[in-house]
């Protein structure tokens, strides 16, 4: 099993929805979870950032942790199509290093103008 | 500030030979960090290097090494390619703190065939 799941899509969807990209994991010692977009021929970009069970909202953005379920969403509202892009999900035990921080495959998300 | 570059960004190569690939990070990072990309297993740690010195290493047989020079530009190598070495080759770069901290270039295409 591997650490972190992410649903590959991919996801389309009409300009103004509601999108909802979801990760499950399996290490519940993960503290610190995030959330990057990667745009076509271009490397992950941090979108946000969330230290233990809770919401974080920035703009139409909104990240949530749900460590009873081992459950991470990352929301979009109002979406744009420029927000289509891929969305990994990542979350580490710790701030030591990138070695301690585990990735999801990736959500292919395409928003429809 | 210039972003994290990598070079080349697309090769070819064919199974045995080897290939070597750069980075150089934003100004003023020490810390560099190498990913592999792919579709089945998403990013996963290959070595992280810092003040010229390898600080993490991931999972990945001896086939794959890095360097970091006094500068922080980087290289990885990966010698006796086989087909399952094609991926998306992520760099970054960070200034201190946790892996949230990063910041990837744009990454260097390998197709082994």
């Amino acid at each position: 099993q591997k650490e972190v799941e992410q649903d590959p899509g991919p996801l389309s969807v009409p300009e103004g929805a509601i999108v909802s990209l979801n990760c499950t994991y399996s290490n519940s010692a993960f503290q610190y979870f995030m959330w990057y977009r990667q745009y076509s021929r271009k490397g992950p970009e941090l979108l946000m950032y969330t230290y233990s069970s809770g919401n974080k909202e920035d703009g139409r953005f909104t990240a949530q942790v749900d460590k009873s379920s081992k459950y991470i969403s990352l929301f979009i509202r109002d979406s744009q199509p420029s927000d289509s892009a891929t969305y990994l999900c990542a979350m580490s035990l710790d701030q030591t290093g990138a070695n301690n921080l585990f990735f999801g495959t990736g959500t292919r998300l395409t928003v429809i103008p | 500030k210039a972003g994290v570059t990598q070079t080349p960004r697309y090769l070819i190569k064919t199974r045995g030979q080897q290939v070597t690939l750069s980075c150089s990070p934003i100004s003023g990072h020490r810390s560099v960090s190498w990913y592999q990309q792919t579709p089945g297993q998403g990013l996963q740690f290959l070595f992280e290097y810092f003040s010229e010195t390898q600080r993490n290493k991931g999972n990945f047989p001896g086939r794959f090494s890095g360097r970091q020079f006094s500068n922080s530009r980087s290289e990885m190598n990966v010698s006796t390619l086989e087909l399952g070495d094609s991926a998306l080759y992520l760099c970054a770069s960070s200034g201190g703190g946790g892996a949230e901290t990063q910041y990837f270039g744009p990454g260097t295409r390998l197709l082994v065939l």
